[in-house]
């Protein structure tokens, strides 16, 4: 059973677009959210990360949207940008809690 | 930024040996993790390491794992014997605080068991 889903999968923009990627999870213990960026060849690094008692964060062009009742969220990145293109995954983890649970991942590539 | 690296990068291993795989955390951090990731599948918590001591697990963590930081040394995940099914990424992990808080990853070590 998966805890934490994301979609798209793939995602594919023109530079200047906004791209939405999209989370769920099952676990309504859950009070943490990080989302992060990972470049082939790389480790994941955190982006920007909400915690359960926000419905928004911002990070200069990156914005987390959370709705706590639906079990959803969502990362949006404005004036996407070529450099952007990586894979995000969304995390989430209860206070009780060492581990993170991660997403499958959105591929997103921006076009020049 | 602070950086968590991981050696070897790729390691190729026959079933039934053991295999060390080391990590250098971030120097001021506290708590450490593994986390495996199998091709094209999402990333797996498989333990959290703090003060000396395994903090959580999970079943992914099978009896032939084993961690440790000997004297502030590398981070360790030891397999002893490895099996096919442990092919993966493994990403070590580190921060300064507790749950919830930034965890910053390696880069990965792929291992391979043939």
């Amino acid at each position: 059973q998966q805890q934490v889903r994301q979609s798209p999968q793939s995602l594919t923009v023109w530079e200047g677009e906004t791209a939405i990627l999209n989370c769920s999870y099952e676990n309504s213990a859950f009070d943490y959210f990080p989302w992060y960026q990972q470049f082939p060849g790389e480790g994941p690094a955190l982006l920007i990360a909400i915690r359960s008692v926000s419905d928004k964060k911002e990070d200069g062009r990156f914005t987390i949207f959370f709705n706590k009742r639906e079990k959803k969220l969502s990362l949006h990145i404005t004036d996407s940008q070529p450099g952007d293109s990586a894979t995000y995954f969304c995390a989430a983890s209860d206070s009780g809690s060492w581990q993170l649970i991660f997403g499958s991942g959105t591929q997103l590539t921006v076009m020049p | 930024g602070p950086k968590v690296l991981q050696i070897p990068s790729h390691q190729i291993i026959d079933m039934g040996q053991m295999v060390t795989l080391n990590c250098d955390p971030v120097s001021n951090h506290l708590y450490f993790y593994w986390y495996k990731q199998i091709l094209g599948q999402q990333m797996e918590f498989l333990v959290n390491f703090y003060n000396g001591k395994v903090m959580e697990k999970s079943k992914l963590f099978k009896d032939q794992f084993s961690v440790e930081r000997p004297d502030g040394s590398y981070f360790t995940l030891k397999i002893q014997p490895t099996a096919l099914e442990d092919s993966a990424v493994y990403f070590c992990a580190s921060s300064s605080q507790g749950a919830g808080t930034e965890v910053f990853f390696g880069k990965g070590t792929r291992l391979t068991v043939v």
